[in-house]
């Protein structure tokens, strides 16, 4: 089945690194993402890996993907208190009709 | 990138009755994706539209209660149907840009915030 899940809630201190974590279940996912949305917004990329990678990096993003263990996690570096939304993780599907399906979101609050 | 304008942005609708959501893309897609976002919650992935062909729902939304019309490739409707204060969520309206390139992106709306009374 599909199922993508993710903690509800993490509160790191400013200038600290967030880890949010995604385990997902489908092993054909081709592309997985991490999207944030802000309150009252839709929601926003922040970055993607592809499935053959184990790694990228963009900025103070960081996306580790164990393929092995179907996890997926998004560290944010130097965490601010504009980092704080609620951020999802996707993986589209390889069913020829790109279907996303997202986790649960985590809500990560900074504290100043 | 796609930029998507839905409309309205929220509402307070009474139980019974219908709301229509709009979104405009700038752009022509060949996809256009409608979520449900229900408080605290994830991305429930209601239905797909293609231009001029009826659109495809997913397990557990129906066309009567969800009415989509797509008549061009830059606009589409979602109208939520007899209303209910369980369908008080967030609706948000997606885009797909890249297929067929090295990364395909969502894009979404910035969602309409409906509550029913």
């Amino acid at each position: 089945g599909e199922d993508v899940e993710q903690s509800l809630f993490l509160s790191v201190r400013e200038g600290d690194s967030s880890v949010i974590n995604c385990t997902y279940t489908d092993s054909s996912s081709t592309y997985l993402y991490w999207y944030k949305q802000e309150p009252g917004a839709g929601l926003q990329l922040l970055t993607y890996i592809f499935s053959n990678m184990d790694m990228k990096q963009d900025q103070r993003l960081t996306v580790l993907l164990n393929k092995k263990d179907k996890h997926l996690s998004l560290r944010i570096a130097d965490t601010q208190t504009g980092d704080s939304a609620i951020y999802f993780c996707a993986e589209s599907m390889t069913s020829g009709t790109y279907k996303y399906i997202f986790g649960t979101g985590t809500r990560l609050k900074v504290l100043a | 990138s796609a930029v998507i304008s839905q409309k309205p942005s929220r509402d307070i609708c009474q139980r019974g009755t219908s709301l229509t959501i709009q979104c405009q893309v700038d752009s022509q897609v060949t996809m256009m994706f409608w979520y449900r976002q229900q408080p605290g919650q994830s991305l429930t992935l209601i239905a797909t539209a293609n231009q001029g062909s009826e659109a495809t729902y997913e397990s557990g939304f129906v066309i009567d209660k969800f009415p989509i019309s797509r008549p061009n490739l830059t606009f589409s409707t979602l109208t939520v149907s007899n209303m209910s204060p369980e369908d008080s969520s967030i609706y948000l309206c997606s885009v797909e840009s890249g297929v067929g390139t090295d990364t395909p992106e969502a894009f979404f709306g910035q969602g309409t915030r409906l509550t029913v009374v």
